[in-house]
Order: C-alpha cells, then sequence, then structure tokens
C-alpha cells in the first residue's frame, strides 16, 4: 500500500515552458487536492477533486489547470511556467464518505518546482 | 470563514525540556482542527485531531493538544523534546465549506538543542 505518491519529485522548467504533475493514490479515496508551499505561508489548495471527472478551483488557482479523469489519479498542469510558481508542490487525498468535516487527509512526498 | 494563527514563527527548546507551540482559531461554527508535522523535506504527517470530543486529544510521538473554546486556542504540546521532534508544525482547521478543505496556519518551526 504505497499511499500517495507524486511524479516527479524534482524539476526545473524555463519561463513559459509547460509540465504535468501526477498524483496518484491506492486508497480509493473519492477527495483529492493540489496545495503549494511557499515559507511562511503554509500550504494554500491550489485546485480539488470530490470525484471522477470532477474537479473545482482552491484559493490560489489562476496558472493551474487540474484533470481527474481516474478516480486514483489527480493530474495538475502548468500551460506556462511562471517564477512565481516555483515552489513546493503536495498532493493530498482524503476519504471523503463520511460526509463529516474531519476526516484526515493523507499526502504525498511533495514536488519541488523551480521556474527559472 | 474559518482560519488559524500560530504565534511563533520559530521555537527553539533544549533536549527534555518542554514543548509548547501555540495555536489561535477564528469559526463560525464548532471546528475541526488538526495539527500536522513535516520533518525535512518529507510530506506532511497527522500528529492529531480535535473533532468535538474530548477536549484534550493525545497524539503521536507523545505529542497532546488542549482544545479551549473560551479562549479559542489549540496549543501543541510535548512533555519532553526530543532531537528527532525538530520539524514544522502545522495548525490547521477544516473548512465547512465541505468537502474536507483544510486552512494551514503559517506554520511554526521547532528547533531541539542537545
Amino acid at each position: 500500500n504505497a499511499g500517495v505518491t507524486q511524479t516527479p519529485k524534482f524539476r526545473v522548467l524555463k519561463t513559459g515552458q509547460s509540465m504535468t504533475l501526477l498524483c496518484a493514490q491506492d486508497m480509493n479515496h473519492e477527495y483529492m487536492y493540489w496545495y503549494r508551499q511557499d515559507p511562511g505561508m503554509g500550504l494554500r489548495l491550489i485546485h480539488y477533486s470530490v470525484g471522477e471527472g470532477t474537479t473545482a478551483k482552491g484559493e490560489v488557482p489562476d496558472g493551474y489547470n487540474v484533470s481527474r479523469l481516474k478516480k486514483q489519479n489527480f493530474l495538475l498542469g502548468l500551460e506556462s511556467a511562471a517564477p512565481s510558481q516555483t515552489s513546493v508542490y503536495f498532493c493530498a487525498s482524503s476519504p471523503g464518505t463520511s460526509g463529516g468535516a474531519d476526516n484526515e487527509q493523507f499526502f504525498g512526498p511533495g514536488t519541488r518546482l523551480t521556474v527559472l | 470563514a474559518q482560519s488559524v494563527t500560530q504565534l511563533d514563527s520559530h521555537v527553539s527548546v533544549s533536549e527534555g525540556t518542554p514543548v509548547l507551540l501555540r495555536c489561535n482559531y477564528s469559526s463560525s461554527y464548532s471546528p475541526s482542527l488538526f495539527w500536522y508535522v513535516q520533518h525535512p523535506n518529507k510530506g506532511l504527517q497527522l500528529l492529531l485531531k480535535y473533532t468535538s470530543a474530548a477536549t484534550l486529544v493525545k497524539g503521536i510521538n507523545g505529542f497532546e493538544a488542549e482544545f479551549k473554546k473560551s479562549e479559542t486556542s489549540f496549543h501543541l504540546t510535548k512533555p519532553s523534546a526530543h532531537m528527532s521532534d525538530a520539524a514544522e508544525y502545522f495548525c490547521v482547521v477544516s473548512d465547512w465549506g465541505g468537502y474536507n478543505k483544510l486552512i494551514f496556519g503559517a506554520g511554526t518551526r521547532l528547533a531541539v538543542h542537545p
């Protein structure tokens, strides 16, 4: 049981390039999330998904797109990378089936992205 | 709207001494609160969570937190720090807008000295 995995672990891009980050979970969780972590700011929610085929905007969605074609995968895309998108990106998943607000989120190990 | 404020960005303690990481929250509803820990270059791990049951919550690795509604606080404590506790700690509140979304504090970096 691998939990939540992220690919790649590190990436360096030039301004204007595009890339896709892959998140996979093997816990059959309904909900998945993408966050970015910047120094002194905690984690901020970029986009999330509450089931296969659904996506929704979080707190900082601009410049990112997402897709959830399969329940176990959640992709984060940068169409035209900017230096302001240099950050550490975390994916998380949550069961989402109890209807309550206390479900734990399980986090992946992160992807460190640098945009030059 | 929900929010959390971690009152210290850095805390430094000696090994074997108590740890106190402070967190205040703001919520229009009875909140669900969490503490997560992030060791260097690692993902986040849940330490403990409060979900309107007992106000004193025990977590992993000897950590505990007390929910105080009158003070809107959820401080994290440990009686005796260990070198392996050096990490960044996040106080988190669940967003009642739904879908188990989380709102993170800015984090407290804990240093433990021999």
